[in-house]
């Protein structure tokens, strides 16, 4: 069985300061790990993945993640937050084979004040 | 047509009424997916297709649900006698065979009243 906790459900942070999202996952074999995005009234947009390959990811939008297997930890930072930041923020594990059923956290909303 | 689509963008409907709602996978995406966000239960897997096999139905939530995918692209989920916690958001997403990543559409918002 596969699940994520994202330990905060609202982050707010200053414009051009660092921003930390937590999340951390269990998983009984090797995941495939996401950040989505989702961004009022829009769809969900993938910001990066991680497949088992380089443990330091990097995403769109200045975004990176780091995964580590030792803290199943997978958290997601940003070294200056921008306005347009705000949004809604998934971490998703899924087995890295088979139907790949993506398995959500609850969400961090992340607010970016001027 | 780069993305995945779906329509409508928002369904209002009455108790008891059945409604479809449609999703246009990217085009050569042989996996295709509905999940589900509502307040309380957050984002939830429903069903997947892949190619020509048989569906993997595990997430639907009840009989009164339902799928079909024609001709391994287009894909229509089907509620019956909707309730009013059917109220949600219901997201399509497609995967290319041998990838990783699901590509969302932008969700057909459903209000049962």
């Amino acid at each position: 069985a596969q699940s994520v906790t994202q330990l905060d459900s609202h982050v707010s942070v200053s414009e051009g300061t660092p921003v930390l999202l937590r999340c951390n996952y269990s998983s009984s074999y090797s995941p495939s790990l996401f950040w989505y995005v989702q961004h009022p009234n829009k769809g969900l947009q993938l910001l990066l993945k991680y497949t088992s390959a380089a443990t330091l990811v990097k995403g769109i939008n200045g975004f990176e993640a780091e995964f580590k297997k030792s803290e199943t930890s997978f958290h997601l930072t940003k070294p200056s937050a921008h306005m347009s930041d705000a949004a809604e923020y998934f971490c998703v594990v899924s087995p890295n084979t088979g139907f790949q059923k993506l398995v959500f956290g609850t969400g961090t909303r992340l607010l970016v004040s001027p | 047509g780069a993305g995945v689509s779906q329509s409508p963008s928002n369904k209002v409907t009455e108790k008891g009424k059945d409604v479809e709602l449609r999703c246009d996978p990217i085009s050569g995406h042989t996996a295709l997916y509905w999940y589900r966000q509502s307040l309380g239960q957050g984002l939830e897997f429903l069903i997947y297709f892949q190619g020509n096999s048989a569906p993997d139905k595990s997430g639907l939530p009840s009989d009164r649900f339902s799928a079909e995918r024609t001709g391994g692209s287009v894909s229509t989920l089907t509620i019956q006698r909707t309730q009013q916690e059917d109220s949600a958001v219901y997201l399509c997403a497609s995967r290319k065979q041998g990838e990783d990543t699901q590509y969302f559409g932008p969700g057909t918002r459903l209000t049962v009243l």
